[in-house]
This record gives C-alpha cells, sequence and structure tokens, in this order.
C-alpha cells in the first residue's frame, strides 16, 4: 500500500546515455512534483504537474523532461546524461498546489560515470 | 524569490538535552509553514505545519511556533533522544496556487546517548 513509489531505487549509467524513472502515486492527489536532492542534501523543485498540466518548470537542461500520462504517474526522462546530473531524484505528491503538504517516494539514486 | 535560512551542517546534543534548530523565511505570499524530516534511505516526510500566524505545530514532542513578526519558525524540543536523529528541513509554500514547496538546506541531527 505505498502512497507514492518509484523505480528504479539505484540507476548507475554512463555519461551520454538516455535514462528514464518512473514515478506513481496511489493517494488521489492531483498534484505531482520531481524534486532533486544533491550530494549535500539540498533539495530543489524542478517540474509540477497538476492534472497532467505542467505547472512548474524550474531553471532545469531541456534534457529532462517530464511526462504525466494521468494524473497518478509522473516521470522523468533525462537525455545525454552527464556527471553533474547525479543525484537523488524524489517523486512527490500533493492533493492540491499551494498549502498542502507533500508526500515523497524513496528516491532514485542516479550515479552518472 | 522565496527563501528559508535554517541553521545548517551538523547538530550534536547528548541524549536528554534541549534542542533549537533555527529556522527564518522570506516570502512577499503568506506562507504556510513546515518542518520536513528524513531518515536514511527514505524521502523527506512531513514533522510538523503552522498554516497561519501564532500557529504553533506539534509533533512527538518537538514543537515550532510561527511567528510573523520575527518571519521565523524554530524547532524546538525539551528533551531529545536518540531516535530523534535524522535531517530536518523547514519550507515554506505560498497560498498561491502553482507553488511548490520550498526548502531551507537541512540541519543534521546526530544525538548520542
Amino acid at each position: 500500500d505505498t502512497a507514492v513509489s518509484q523505480t528504479p531505487k539505484y540507476l548507475v549509467t554512463q555519461m551520454g546515455n538516455d535514462k528514464s524513472i518512473k514515478c506513481e502515486q496511489n493517494l488521489g492527489h492531483d498534484t505531482m512534483y520531481w524534486y532533486k536532492q544533491d550530494s549535500k542534501k539540498f533539495l530543489k523543485i524542478m517540474f509540477s504537474y497538476n492534472n497532467k498540466e505542467l505547472i512548474i518548470n524550474e531553471t532545469v537542461p531541456n534534457r529532462f523532461s517530464p511526462k504525466s500520462p494521468d494524473k497518478a504517474h509522473l516521470n522523468l526522462h533525462i537525455n545525454s546524461l552527464e556527471l553533474g546530473d547525479s543525484a537523488v531524484y524524489f517523486c512527490a505528491s500533493s492533493q492540491r498546489t499551494g498549502e498542502s503538504p507533500l508526500h515523497f517516494g524513496n528516491g532514485t539514486r542516479l550515479t552518472v560515470t | 524569490g522565496d527563501s528559508v535560512v535554517q541553521t545548517e551542517g551538523q547538530v550534536l546534543p547528548s541524549e536528554g538535552d534541549s534542542l533549537i534548530v533555527n529556522c527564518s523565511y522570506e516570502t512577499t505570499q503568506y506562507p504556510s509553514l513546515f518542518w520536513y524530516v528524513q531518515y536514511p534511505g527514505e524521502g523527506p516526510q512531513l514533522h510538523l505545519k503552522a498554516m497561519k500566524a501564532n500557529d504553533k505545530g506539534r509533533n512527538k514532542g518537538f514543537e515550532a511556533m510561527y511567528r510573523k513578526e520575527t518571519t521565523s519558525f524554530h524547532l524546538e524540543k525539551d528533551s531529545v533522544q536518540e531516535s530523534d536523529s535524522a535531517v530536518y528541513f523547514c519550507a515554506l509554500t505560498s497560498s498561491q496556487a502553482g507553488t511548490a514547496l520550498i526548502f531551507g538546506k537541512g540541519t543534521t541531527l546526530s544525538v548520542s546517548s
């Protein structure tokens, strides 16, 4: 009965490759997010979708492309991976944007070699 | 833009010590304020919240008061336990639709027995 689940948990790949991370939530929430956590634990918003519509797109390279096939799923595709993309990527969901608390998945640790 | 500044780095109390982790925020909106906690290998989870000025969030002996006059939301506990060891994030979100949670840089709490 996991609320927000993301796969894979670990992803090790070489520079230049393309990879995807999948996320699903079973909370019935309308809004989903991708956050990036760097090696110093800093969490930064990347994208947010509300009911399949992109509403937040922070300054993220075009190599990152989110896709939301329905409001329960938000995937992240990354093209031409670079060393600096190594981080933990967290998916999250909330009932709506603004004041609602976020529910996070357990993260995907991406290592680019 | 919105920002959150909190006690950085590590805090190293002994069991039974009192704790204050400072958090200050900047925003032009009317924010809701949160503390999130992150255990190793997991995503951040909501620890406590305060939705408006003078609200006090409480959870597991921790408290934080939403102080608009000093733009602060310090996390306090009278007597910490080893099981409280984790990374704590102060965060805000505004009431404006389409906004995401903005995090501070995190404080690592390591309680020794």
